[in-house]
C-alpha cells in the first residue's frame, strides 16, 4: 500500500535551518510528482511546495521562497525539504503528500497523505 | 489567484446527510477540486476529486455514503447516514502549473 512518512521535524530557534524527509513506499516514486504542505497549529491547510517526477520543475509559496529548497533522491525513493530562515509564522505539521494522475500541466491533487513532522520554531 | 471558500462551521444529526460547498472564485468556475477528510488528530484523507460536470473519482476505501456534484463555480461533498467517525474537518483542493490553494476548512460537528 501506499505509504508516506515524514520525518526531521524539531524545535529549532529563529534564523535556523532543519530539513525534513519524506520516504515513499508502495509505488513508483519516480513516477509522480510530490508535495509538501502544511498546517500552522489550530490552523487550515497550505501548501508550501511540490516538485514534479524528474525533478526538472520545481515551485514555491510566495511565503517560503528564497528560504526552502525542495528536491528528491528518485533511486532512494525519498523527499527532502531544507528549511532555511525559519521564522515563527513557520511552526507547523508538515505533511508530503502524492500528486495523482490524470492532470493537465502535471501538478495534481493530493492522492495520498503522510502523517505529518511538527516544526517548531521559538527561542 | 484562484481562491475557494468554505464556510467555517456545519452540523448535521447522526444518521441524516450534509452537503458541504466550496466555491471558486470569479474566473475560474471550471476548475476541478478535490475533497480531503481531516478527523480530529490525524493527517488528512484523500476523499474525491470533483470535475466541474459534477464527475468524480473517489479515493481507495471511500464509502459511497461520500458524493460530489457541481453547480458553476460551486462545488459539493455531500454525505449521507452521517456516522460519529464523520466528524472532522473537510478542506477542499484545487491546483495548476506552479500552485496549489486549498479552502479554509469546514468543521462538520455531527450531533
Amino acid at each position: 500500500q501506499v505509504q508516506l512518512v515524514e520525518s526531521g521535524g524539531d524545535l529549532v530557534k529563529p534564523g535556523g535551518s532543519l530539513r525534513l524527509s519524506c520516504a515513499a513506499s508502495g509505488f513508483t516514486f519516480s513516477d509522480y510528482y510530490i508535495t509538501w504542505i502544511r498546517q500552522a497549529p489550530g490552523k487550515g491547510l497550505e501548501w508550501v511546495s511540490y516538485i514534479s517526477s524528474s525533478g526538472s520543475a520545481i515551485y514555491y509559496a510566495d511565503s517560503v521562497k528564497g528560504r526552502f529548497t525542495i528536491s528528491r533522491d528518485n533511486a532512494k525513493k525519498s523527499l527532502h525539504l531544507q528549511m532555511n530562515s525559519l521564522r515563527a509564522e513557520d511552526t507547523a505539521v508538515y505533511y508530503c503528500a502524492r500528486d495523482g494522475h490524470g492532470c493537465s500541466g502535471g501538478s495534481c491533487f493530493s492522492d495520498y497523505w503522510g502523517q505529518g513532522t511538527l516544526v517548531t520554531v521559538s527561542s | 489567484q484562484v481562491v475557494l471558500t468554505q464556510s467555517p462551521s456545519a452540523s448535521a444529526s447522526l444518521g441524516a446527510s450534509v452537503k458541504l460547498t466550496c466555491t471558486l472564485s470569479s474566473g475560474h468556475s471550471s476548475y476541478a477540486i478535490a475533497w480531503h477528510q481531516q478527523q480530529p488528530e490525524k493527517g488528512p484523507r484523500y476523499l474525491m476529486k470533483l470535475n466541474s460536470d459534477g464527475s468524480h473519482t473517489k479515493g481507495d476505501g471511500i464509502p459511497d455514503r461520500f458524493s460530489g456534484s457541481s453547480s458553476g463555480a460551486e462545488r459539493y461533498l455531500t454525505i449521507s447516514s452521517l456516522q460519529s467517525e464523520d466528524e472532522a474537518d473537510y478542506y477542499c483542493q484545487t491546483w495548476g502549473t506552479g500552485f496549489k490553494v486549498f479552502g479554509g476548512g469546514t468543521k462538520l460537528t455531527v450531533l
